[in-house]
Parts: structure tokens; C-alpha cells; sequence
């Protein structure tokens, strides 16, 4: 069974700090994305990772890909409020996505 | 990117009665689309997946005949829920594959009373 774990499940940060989620993936694959979900809402596309070492920036977050480790990592630098929401990774394959299990963020002024 | 429109965005029925859920992709033609549920506080479940001129392919534990999925078109897929039930009540959402992203529609909270 395809496993696609994330860590950690909920995270809470101050302004300004920097952290981690990983991503962790049990299926060979070379396509990565991670999501935004605000409350109530639907997925917000944040990055495509497409090979190995693929690396994306946008703002305060940054994505990487590691296809032989398996594992994605979405890098938050100097957290605003802003930023509080669920993050889900997802691996697509076999014509379909599997989605992590999710990272609640909230960040505290 | 590619839009993609969910219809509607909340909807509240009535014990035994049916709902139509529309998910339309407004820029691009799309062969492949996903139907989600998601409940509170967790991560996107696949219910099936919706190809084009065929039938949807159902994941495991969902039943078809509960869920009915139309793809009659290559910008268009319905979600029916017959004969909702309270338990039936969730988050859904639906995607559409265009090359390697898959875009979503807004979602759709459906409450069954």
C-alpha cells in the first residue's frame, strides 16, 4: 500500500522562525506537489517538483525533492501569520495523486 | 493556471433525497478527472477517478451506485449523491488533471438533515 507520510502533523511557530515539513513518500515516483488549504476552502497549487533535486522558492517557502530518498521538504524562512494553514504533499502515480496527511501550520505573532 | 469551477459551493438537503455536484474545467480539456471527500481535520480521500466517455473507476469501500460519476464531456464530470444520508455529509472536491498539475475546484460542503 502506498504510504505518503508527512511530519509533523501540526506545527506551531512564532513570527520570524524557521522550520520544516517533510514529506515522505513509499512509491517510486518523480512528481511531487505540495498544496495550501486555508479552513473551509479547496487546495491552493503552491509548487510542482518534477526530478530529482528539483528545487522552487516562492516568498517564504521553499520546496525540494529528493526522488532517491524519497522525501520532499517544504522549508518555511521567517514565519508570518499569514502563513498559518494545512500543507499536504502529494506523489502522483499510476495515473492518480496520493496526498500526505497533512501539516497543520499556525503561527503566533 | 487552468481554472476549475465546482457547483455548487455549499448545499443542504434533506434525508433520502439526491444531489448533483458539477465540476466543470473552463480553460482546457480534461480526460482525467478526481472526485475527493475530505473530512474535518484530515487529509483528501480519493473516491474515484473520472475519465472521459468511460466509466469512473471507484477506490475501494466507495460505492458506485451511491456516488454516481458522469463524464459525458471533456470539460464536465458530476458527483450525484443518491439518496443522502447525515453521514453522507462532507467536504468535496474535484480535480482536473491537465499534463502534470492537477487543478481544483473550489469544493463543496454538503450537509444532509
Amino acid at each position: 500500500e502506498l504510504k505518503v507520510e508527512q511530519n509533523p502533523l501540526f506545527l506551531s511557530m512564532q513570527e520570524g522562525k524557521n522550520y520544516t515539513i517533510y514529506c515522505n513518500y513509499s512509491t517510486t515516483s518523480d512528481r511531487l506537489y505540495w498544496y495550501r488549504q486555508d479552513p473551509g476552502k479547496s487546495l491552493e497549487s503552491l509548487f510542482v517538483l518534477l526530478s530529482n533535486g528539483a528545487v522552487k522558492q516562492e516568498g517564504r517557502l521553499m520546496a525540494s525533492l529528493d526522488t532517491k530518498a524519497r522525501l520532499s521538504t517544504l522549508h518555511i524562512t521567517a514565519a508570518v501569520h499569514d502563513l498559518s494553514a494545512t500543507y499536504f504533499c502529494a506523489v502522483f502515480t499510476g495515473n492518480q495523486f496520493y496526498f500526505g496527511t497533512g501539516t497543520s501550520l499556525t503561527v503566533i505573532p | 493556471g487552468a481554472v476549475v469551477s465546482q457547483h455548487p459551493s455549499r448545499v443542504i438537503c434533506k434525508s433520502g433525497t439526491s444531489v448533483k455536484i458539477e465540476c466543470r474545467s473552463l480553460d482546457f480539456q480534461a480526460t482525467t478527472m478526481f472526485w475527493y471527500r475530505q473530512f474535518p481535520k484530515q487529509s483528501l480521500m480519493l473516491m474515484a477517478t473520472s475519465n472521459e466517455g468511460s466509466k469512473a473507476t471507484y477506490e475501494q469501500g466507495v460505492e458506485k451506485d451511491k456516488f454516481l460519476i458522469n463524464h459525458a464531456s471533456l470539460t464536465l464530470s458530476t458527483l450525484t449523491v443518491t439518496s443522502a444520508h447525515p453521514e453522507d455529509s462532507s467536504f468535496y472536491i474535484c480535480s482536473a488533471k491537465m499534463n502534470t498539475e492537477a487543478f481544483f475546484g473550489q469544493g463543496t460542503r454538503l450537509t444532509v438533515v
